[in-house]
C-alpha cells in the first residue's frame, strides 16, 4: 500500500501557527475517519498528538488541533513554542485492517 | 505507572531469528489490540503487526509468513517472533497499544541485520 504524503519540512516562528498536510493516496483509507498524528523528539518514541481526525488525548496541548477535508488531513500547531520543534506524522487505518503512515515532517521553530 | 518495555533486539545475521518481547505494566496486554511499528535509523515509521484483542492478527506485506506476532497473557507479554530476518528488517522495533491509533508506546529495541 502506498504511503501517506507529507511535506518533507516546515518552519515557523515562535507565537505563529503553521499547518501540516497529510494526503490520502486512494480510497483504502476506511473514509479517512482514523487519522492520527504522532510528534516525535529525536532518540524519544513517538507520542499521540490526535486520534480520530480531531480528537486530542488527555494531557496533549490544545495548542494541536486536527482537520479533514476530503481526502486531505491537517494537523496545526498554534502558538509555536521551541518545545514543538520535532517529526510529525500522520497515519491512516486502512480497509483491510493494516495501519500506514505518511513519511515525516521535521517541524523547525526559528 | 503504565509502561511497556521492549527487549529482545541486537545483532543477527541475514537469515538469521530473533524474538521480541514487549512487558506491560499498568495495562494488560490480553484485553487490548497491540501492534509492532519499526522505524529504520534516519527514516520514518513503518507498521509492522498487529494483534487485536480477538486475537485475530494482520502483518504489513514485507514480513508477511516471516514474524509471527502473539502474546502471553499469564506473563502479560508481547511478542514478535522475526525469521529468515533481512538487512532491510534493521530498525528499531516499537510496541504500542491500538490497532487504528497508537496511545502508549515502548521505548523501542534495536534490531540490526548485518553480516
Amino acid at each position: 500500500q502506498s504511503a501517506l504524503t507529507q511535506p518533507a519540512s516546515v518552519s515557523g516562528s515562535p507565537g505563529q501557527s503553521i499547518t501540516i498536510s497529510c494526503i490520502a493516496p486512494s480510497s483504502d483509507v476506511v473514509g479517512y475517519k482514523y487519522v492520527s498524528w504522532y510528534q516525535q523528539h529525536p532518540g524519544k518514541a513517538p507520542k499521540l498528538v490526535i486520534y480520530d481526525v480531531a480528537n486530542r488525548p488527555s494531557g496533549v496541548s490544545n495548542r494541536f488541533s486536527g482537520s479533514k477535508s476530503g481526502n486531505t488531513a491537517s494537523l496545526t500547531i498554534s502558538g509555536l513554542q521551541a518545545e514543538d520543534e520535532a517529526d510529525y506524522y500522520c497515519s491512516s487505518y486502512t480497509t483491510i485492517s493494516t495501519v500506514i503512515f505518511g513519511g515525516g515532517t521535521r517541524l523547525t521553530v526559528l | 505507572e503504565v509502561q511497556l518495555v521492549e527487549s529482545g533486539g541486537g545483532l543477527t545475521q541475514p537469515g538469521g531469528s530473533l524474538r521480541l518481547s514487549c512487558a506491560a505494566s499498568g495495562f494488560t496486554v490480553g484485553s487490548n489490540s497491540m501492534s509492532w511499528v519499526r522505524q529504520a535509523p534516519g527514516k520514518g515509521l513503518e507498521w509492522v503487526s498487529v494483534i487485536y484483542s480477538g486475537g485475530s492478527t494482520y502483518y504489513t506485506d514485507s514480513v508477511k509468513g516471516r514474524f509471527t506476532i502473539s502474546r502471553d497473557s499469564s506473563k502479560n507479554t508481547l511478542y514478535l517472533q522475526m525469521n529468515n530476518l533481512r538487512a532491510e528488517d534493521t530498525a528499531v522495533y516499537y510496541c504500542a497499544s491500538g490497532w487504528k491509533y497508537f496511545d502508549l508506546w515502548g521505548r523501542g529495541t534495536l534490531v540490526t541485520v548485518s553480516s
